[in-house]
């Protein structure tokens, strides 16, 4: 069974622009969520989609977005770089399971200078 | 609102011997559930043990082990018999839970993690 697959891997951006990053879950898994991991601030819980809603989501600004397709597949976007948005990108899939256990990809690091 | 202590940066511990990492935890629902998670460097985030706050006996794992303490808000992680590829990041995380003994829902909330280094 594949795991949550992540893209792009790497990436560097300049201020002011934008970028998307991509999630697929794993296979059957309804429930993504998105998680940015800095070295100053640690995780930090961005936003989570069942079945294309977004069922929660954390306290980042209007720059943040994301979706949820039909396929359960995912993305995020950051619109207008800031330096401060340089991080590792985590998204997990939940398929409910016995404990509701979060399962991760690899991330998105994004560099913006 | 949820909220999860790690007090030790970074911890040491020679090849086969046992570790253990602390958490401590404070939260306000009835209901919960305690994660570990292992972070090597490649950046993905391994699933390790999970501790349901109704779960009568602690949770075991293979050469993992969560020593839960409702009381005093602990859910320590020990791991036995250390061995090299046991290098890397390690985060104590907490979601609610639906009644007792359900499936956790919601954001996870983490700890600041710990930085294990298994010395041969």
């Amino acid at each position: 069974k594949a795991g949550v697959t992540q893209t792009p891997r790497y990436l560097i951006k300049t201020r002011g622009q934008q970028v998307t990053l991509s999630c697929s879950p794993i296979s059957g898994h309804r429930s993504v969520s998105w998680y940015q991991q800095t070295p100053g601030q640690g995780l930090q819980f961005l936003f989570e989609y069942f079945s294309e809603t977004q069922r929660n989501k954390g306290n980042f600004p209007g720059r943040f977005s994301g979706r949820q397709f039909s396929n359960s597949r995912s993305e995020m976007n950051v619109s207008t770089l800031e330096l401060g948005d340089s991080a590792l990108y985590l998204c997990a899939s939940s398929g409910g399971g016995s404990t509701g256990e979060l399962f991760f990809g690899e991330g998105s690091r994004l560099t913006v200078l | 609102a949820q909220k999860i202590t790690q007090t030790q940066p970074g911890m040491f511990v020679q090849e086969k011997e046992a570790v253990t990492l602390d958490c401590t935890y404070d939260t306000s629902d009835p209901s919960y559930g305690l994660f570990w998670y292992k972070q090597p460097s490649s950046g993905e985030m391994i699933f390790l043990i999970y501790q349901g706050s109704y779960d009568q006996q602690n949770a075991t794992e293979g050469r993992y082990s969560l020593n839960f303490q409702k009381a005093r808000k602990s859910a320590n992680l020990v791991i036995s018999a250390s061995q090299l590829g046991d290098s890397a990041m390690y985060f104590c995380a907490m979601r609610g839970v639906n009644g007792a003994g359900g499936t956790s829902y919601g954001k996870l909330t983490f700890g600041q993690g710990t930085i294990l280094t298994v010395h041969p």
